[in-house]
């Protein structure tokens, strides 16, 4: 089926330990993103890209790192995990840079926790 | 600071009893107000984008309109398989185009 795809599902990290969380596409959608969302906190955006080879910083980008190889893959990497990045992260894509018309399609997220 | 306040947080409501969710925003130009239907455990899902104060959508018991302050989700005798969390998103000029602002959320419920 047609959508963003996000694994793992859940994972347990220990502070300090690295890891990446993968996100996949088969839009062909140029624009892709991570949120992560917080209880009492609405979705707040980490990076995001609008095209293979360009990334940029989003609101909370700190500890994380991306990569935009290709325009199906968008990979968001922990450093070094800190308990403060236990979240429920989401991948996001759209067809037009601005979301437009359709919006935005979301994978159904990985629950990270970090002890 | 661009800045999205969803009310209220949390709303429970009987089976055909109808009501509106608030989404009040202050943002430096609007782009583009989304709403979306999150379920538990999973990713939000599209339903409506509003472009200009006056501007209204349509999908099946639900309704969206936008002033230029704020907007309201009408849902009309909803059903249980209604309730979920409702969330509300800008898109300003300030932040770039590519960046969107989320509110809380209001989680419905409907009692059968």
């Amino acid at each position: 089926n047609a959508g963003v795809t996000q694994t793992p599902k859940f994972q347990v990290l220990k502070t300090g330990q690295s890891m990446t969380l993968q996100c996949a596409q088969d839009m062909n959608h140029e624009y892709m993103s991570w949120y992560r969302q917080d209880p009492g906190m609405g979705l707040r955006l980490i990076h995001y890209s609008v095209g293979a080879g360009i990334t940029d910083q989003g609101e909370v980008p700190n500890g994380y790192n991306v990569s935009r190889s290709t325009t199906e893959d968008f990979p968001l990497r922990l450093l070094s995990a800190a308990p403060s990045q236990t979240s429920v992260y989401f991948c996001a894509s759209s067809y037009s840079t601005t979301g437009g018309a359709g919006g935005y399609t979301f994978g159904s997220g990985t629950r990270l926790t970090v002890v | 600071e661009d800045q999205v306040t969803q009310s209220p947080e949390a709303l429970r409501l009987q089976e055909g009893e109808s009501s509106s969710l608030n989404c009040s925003y202050t943002v430096s130009g609007l782009r583009g107000l989304f709403w979306y239907r999150q379920d538990p455990g999973k990713g939000p899902e599209f339903l409506f984008t509003l472009y200009s104060a006056g501007e209204e959508k349509e999908k099946e018991r639900l309704k969206a309109t936008l002033t230029k302050k704020e907007s309201f989700l009408h849902i009309t005798a909803p059903k249980p398989e209604d309730s979920a969390t409702y969330l509300c998103a800008v898109q300003a000029d300030a932040q770039g185009a590519q960046k969107l602002v989320f509110g809380q959320g209001t989680r419905l419920t409907i009692n059968p």
